[in-house]
């Protein structure tokens, strides 16, 4: 089944704690992309990568980072967690940068809790 | 920049009846997609349906329906013959084709609840 898997689908952590949610892609899509959801607000766009060892910064980038070593993997990395980043994070895969209107492919979501 | 406004935070709706949620956007690009997206309290995120900038003609999907003004920058879904499980979260979003970052732009959501 092709799927974008997210996990953990909830984490609760504590301040200063590095942690990483991890994204993987099983359909060898060249693009992917980390949102950010919050109430009010809509989902922000973090992060985004046009392929292997090229990313770039979205529209909330501050704090977060990430990495793309291979094709179907795009981690986002906390390096110290604060709860202005408890959040619902989305990432979201597509076969190419421009090809989005056929369709991106959400993960589930990962629900992180800073305290 | 673009930018995304869906004015109502929620809306009701009695079931089979008909109801229409409002998304206007600002850009000025010619060539574009707009998008609304559907979640429900599973958080997983539904493309509902798609409209693409240069098609004049409104795209369906069954049930589900838009009314694509473009010069107006509107862009509003119809869901007709209302069902209990269309009650969730509905996201309108623009999509610009072209560049390095052909990344979604969202509004702020509206909750839509379908009343039995």
């Amino acid at each position: 089944e092709a799927q974008v898997t997210q996990n953990p689908r909830y984490l609760i952590t504590v301040t200063g704690k590095k942690l990483t949610v991890t994204c993987s892609q099983n359909m060898n899509h060249e693009y992917m992309s980390w949102y950010r959801q919050d109430p009010g607000l809509g989902l922000r766009q973090i992060y985004y990568s046009m392929n292997v060892e090229v990313t770039d910064k979205g529209d909330v980038p501050e704090g977060y980072k990430v990495s793309r070593k291979e094709k179907r993997n795009f981690p986002l990395i906390l390096e110290s967690p604060s709860p202005n980043q408890t959040s619902l994070y989305f990432c979201a895969s597509s076969p190419q940068t421009g090809q989005g209107a056929r369709g991106y492919t959400f993960g589930s979501g990962t629900r992180l809790t800073v305290v | 920049a673009q930018t995304v406004t869906q004015s109502q935070p929620e809306m009701s709706v009695q079931e089979a009846e008909t109801v229409t949620l409002s998304c206007t956007y600002d850009t000025s690009e010619n060539n574009y997609y707009l998008f609304w997206y559907k979640q429900p309290p599973s958080r997983q995120m539904i493309l509902v349906i798609r409209q693409e900038a240069y098609k004049q003609q409104n795209a369906t999907e069954n049930r589900f329906s838009v009314n694509f003004q473009k010069a107006a920058k509107s862009f509003s879904l119809k869901i007709s013959d209302s069902q209990l499980g269309d009650t969730a979260m509905y996201f309108c979003a623009f999509m610009k084709p072209t560049g390095a970052n052909s990344k979604l732009t969202f509004g702020k959501g509206i909750t839509l609840s379908v009343r039995p």
